[in-house]
Formats: structure tokens, C-alpha cells, sequence
């Protein structure tokens, strides 16, 4: 079956420091990945996403990379901040007639030290 | 100006009880989730909902039933808790957009069962 996965639970980085948040997935024809961030106490929040036609994508402060050849993602934060303190999930949408359910990895908990 | 709201926010009871939670999308969207997240903040859908028809049951125990009155509702009632139904449970909603659709999700209900 699918699967998403993430390697760490836990990140911690400076404040400043630029940080990086892994996720593996098992599906070859797998071709749409989300980040989600979720703060404490609140729901999952859309970060970014990206298709494999594409190899990156950037947003604000943020760049999403896939490796398709080792079925590898990546969220990137640069000069991370302390509002960034969150749970980041990859997540895969899986179509199902006319929805979608969407496969979330393990998250990775990201502490900004100040 | 809530896109997803959900209530309510916290709920404690007692093993055996039957509760509701509820959920309200103001976005316009077809497609509605429930998703559970489990103590270790694992998310795994539940239901998924469109124009008011089930389409996804993820072999939830039948203790659990949605109930859709309209497009910008989705209930989820529970009967006869168990300890194991802990959990914060997370409503979504999301407009299928090429068939990837990015999803909404509201606060969050934190249940605790006794």
C-alpha cells in the first residue's frame, strides 16, 4: 500500500539557522506531495507543494525539493524563526472516486532554539 | 471568518457515552474529511464526504457514523466510547480542483474518554 515517511521526530535548530525536514514515500507513480505544518493546539496548515514534473519549488522562505530517482523529499526553511516551531507533515493525495484522501507521513516536531 | 470550524473544542467523558462532534466549512467546498490524530500525532482519515455521499470509510468501527445534512456540514457521532477513541480529531474540507485537491482543516476536537 502507500506509505509516507519522515526520518526524524524531532529537529531542533538555532534560531537563524537554515532547517531541513526529510520524507521518504514508497509509491513510484506517486505525483503530488503537500508539506502541512501544524502548530499546538491547531489543525494542519497548507505550506507548499509540488508535482513530479518538478525537481523544486520555492516559496517564501521555504523550498520543497524531490528526488524521484530515491523517492525522497525535502521542506526546507531558511533563517529558520521561532514561529516556525510546528509538527511538519508530508502528505500524499490519493484519489478515490471523486475525492481524495490524503496519506500523512509521521511529522518531524521542529524546535527553534532562540 | 473561520474557514473550518469545528465543535466542540475539547471533550471529556466517560467510557460508554454517546457524543457528537460538528463541523462547518464557510469555503463553498464539496468534499468533507474527518481525521483522526493519535497521541503520537499520527493522521489517518476517517470519512470523506462529497455533496453530502460518503465516499470514503476507512474501515472505521461502526461505533462511528457521519451524517452530512448539507454540503457545508459534517457531523461525526460516536456511540459507546472506548478509551482507545482518544484522540483529537480533525475536520476538512477541500474544492477538487484537477483532481488534487488542497485540503482545509479546522482546530481540531480533543476528545478524552474516562
Amino acid at each position: 500500500g502507500e506509505s509516507v515517511g519522515l526520518h526524524l521526530p524531532t529537529l531542533s535548530v538555532q534560531e537563524g539557522d537554515n532547517s531541513i525536514i526529510n520524507c521518504a514515500y514508497s509509491n513510484s507513480a506517486s505525483d503530488y506531495f503537500i508539506w502541512y505544518k501544524q502548530e499546538s493546539g491547531k489543525g494542519p496548515q497548507f505550506i507548499i507543494d509540488i508535482r513530479s514534473n518538478m525537481d523544486k519549488r520555492q516559496g517564501q522562505r521555504v523550498t520543497v525539493l524531490l528526488n524521484k530517482t530515491v523517492k525522497h523529499l525535502s521542506l526546507q526553511i531558511a533563517a529558520t524563526q521561532p514561529g516556525d516551531s510546528a509538527v511538519y507533515f508530508c502528505a500524499e493525495p490519493i484519489r478515490s472516486g471523486n475525492t481524495g484522501k490524503l496519506i500523512f507521513g509521521q511529522g518531524t516536531t521542529l524546535q527553534v532554539k532562540p | 471568518d473561520t474557514a473550518v470550524s469545528q465543535t466542540p473544542k475539547y471533550l471529556v467523558t466517560q467510557m460508554g457515552n454517546d457524543k457528537s462532534i460538528k463541523c462547518e466549512q464557510n469555503l463553498g467546498h464539496d468534499t468533507m474529511y474527518w481525521y483522526k490524530q493519535d497521541s503520537k500525532k499520527f493522521l489517518k482519515i476517517m470519512f470523506s464526504y462529497n455533496n453530502k455521499e460518503l465516499i470514503i470509510n476507512e474501515t472505521v468501527p461502526n461505533r462511528f457514523s457521519p451524517k452530512s445534512p448539507d454540503k457545508a456540514h459534517l457531523n461525526l457521532h460516536i456511540n459507546s466510547l472506548e478509551l482507545g477513541d482518544s484522540a483529537v480529531y480533525f475536520c476538512a474540507s477541500s474544492h477538487r480542483t484537477g483532481g488534487q485537491e488542497t485540503q482545509y482543516f479546522g482546530p481540531g476536537t480533543r476528545l478524552l474518554v474516562l
